[in-house]
């Protein structure tokens, strides 16, 4: 099985940078995807991270390490439209029924603030 | 292009209804995941379709729960008997196999009221 942790609720500046923190216990890992979800909206696709390290794409970087079983979500120069909840969740390594599902955590309520 | 839709939006449901929810995944999307997410909560998996075979439905919460994708598009979730507890936003989910990321691509949800 999974338990994944990530902080409740954030507030951060429009303008500034945020980094929301994710640990997982895990008895198998197979990716790690960040997904961002508005209020009364689906959760819209961020990043996925397989390998150590940074992954950047325009204002959001996820970074990972699997020994530590930590990864961060940073978003800089935040928006106002950047409030939202943001879901860490883990795939589990390939189990033979052909299952990919995802264990999410139960999320982070950012909101940003003028 | 069109993404994964959802209907209905909202379901009220008396205690004891039975009710059935409706997925219409990405086209060509072989891979098709039912989430449940409680209010304050994350998704939590309850079901996972390769085409039309049901391979995974350990997340299924009680036998009241029912999924199927005969044709291996279109998916229903029944919900027999509904109870209090069912109330809750009932995510789908489509993706490629075979992609590199196996990205999930959500729908808007069902926000289901029981009453």
């Amino acid at each position: 099985g999974q338990n994944i942790d990530q902080p409740t609720e954030m507030t951060a500046t429009e303008g500034a940078i945020v980094q929301i923190n994710c640990t997982y216990q895990t008895s198998g890992f197979n990716g790690l995807f960040w997904y961002q979800q508005h209020a009364g909206e689906a959760p819209t696709f961020l990043s996925y991270n397989v390998l150590d390290g940074l992954e950047e794409k325009g204002r959001f970087s996820s970074f990972l390490s699997r020994s530590k079983g930590y990864s961060y979500l940073l978003l800089k120069e935040l928006q106002m439209k950047d409030s939202a909840s943001y879901l860490c969740a883990v795939r589990d390594a390939y189990s033979g029924a052909g299952s990919y599902q995802l264990t999410f955590g139960k999320g982070t309520k950012l909101s940003v603030i003028p | 292009g069109a993404g994964v839709s959802q209907s209905p939006r909202y379901k009220v449901a008396k205690r004891g209804q039975d009710v059935a929810l409706r997925c219409d995944p990405i086209s060509g999307h072989v891979s098709l995941f039912w989430y449940q997410q409680a209010l304050g909560q994350g998704p939590e998996f309850l079901t996972y379709f390769q085409n039309e075979a049901q391979l995974d439905k350990s997340g299924l919460p009680s036998d009241r729960f029912f999924a199927e994708r005969p044709e291996g598009s279109v998916s229903t979730l029944k919900i027999q008997r509904t109870q209090q507890e069912d109330s809750a936003v009932y995510l789908c989910a489509s993706s490629l196999v075979g992609g590199i990321s196996y990205e999930q691509y959500f729908g808007p949800g069902t926000r289901l009221t029981v009453t």
